[in-house]
């Protein structure tokens, strides 16, 4: 079973709309992000989070919110869909972050925003 | 400000060797990771760099300067498999990780 998991993998929605999209983990590890990719930009951060209680902001958090539901779970919501939030998304997890304590990422969600 | 630099593009042939390289300029340091990411993947880790040098692991090494702000990752005996984007990142202080957008390399028979 994969360590990072994400769901849904694939979906298309109209712009309005509220979504949201989950991010499970059983590696254990208190930090998860929330990146974004889109062709030429790499991946941006929009909200991470160091432990249950801890949430901040990245470089592109407006129109995104979080939730850390559990040690193991943190969503990702989307209030009011706009087409230029059409991207790859990707959940990360890591340790501590010290040494080479690297982040492994889920497998992504491929949103679509007519 | 904040700004990693890598080639958009690049291109070898299988058996080959292959350098794709990294510059930066971040408001901290804390280590250097090279990512490898297939097409519509996750990306995966590859290696990490802290001190300067190289650091070997298989057919792929990664060197990092501190002092020049530069990283490169060296790929020899390519393989087909090895066609992927590589992203190189830098951790600052925050133990958040920059992101390059990537460098997109093809590997011709």
């Amino acid at each position: 079973d994969a360590d990072v998991t994400q769901t849904p993998r694939n979906r298309i929605t109209k712009t309005g709309k509220r979504i949201m999209l989950e991010c499970s983990q059983t590696k254990g590890h208190d930090r998860m992000y929330w990146y974004r990719q889109d062709p030429g930009l790499g991946l941006r951060l929009i909200y991470y989070s160091f432990d249950v209680k801890d949430i901040n902001k990245g470089e592109i958090s407006d129109g995104y919110s979080v939730s850390r539901q559990a040690q193991a779970k943190f969503s990702l919501s989307l209030e009011s869909a706009i087409p230029n939030q059409t991207a790859l998304y990707f959940c990360a997890t890591s340790a501590e972050g010290r040494g080479s304590d690297t982040q492994y990422f889920g497998p992504g969600t491929r949103l679509t925003v007519l | 400000g904040q700004n990693i630099d890598q080639p958009t593009e690049m291109t070898a042939t299988e058996g080959a060797i292959v350098q794709i390289n990294c510059t930066y300029q971040t408001s901290g340091f804390n280590g250097l990771f090279w990512y490898q990411q297939h097409a519509g993947e996750a990306p995966t880790f590859l290696s990490y760099n802290v001190l300067d040098g190289l650091e070997e692991k298989g057919r792929f090494s990664s060197f990092l300067s501190r002092s020049k702000g530069y990283s490169y990752l060296l790929l020899k005996e390519l393989q087909m498999k090895d066609s992927a984007s590589y992203l190189c990142a830098v951790r600052e202080d925050t133990d958040k990780l920059i992101f390059g957008t990537g460098t997109r390399l093809q590997v011709f028979p």
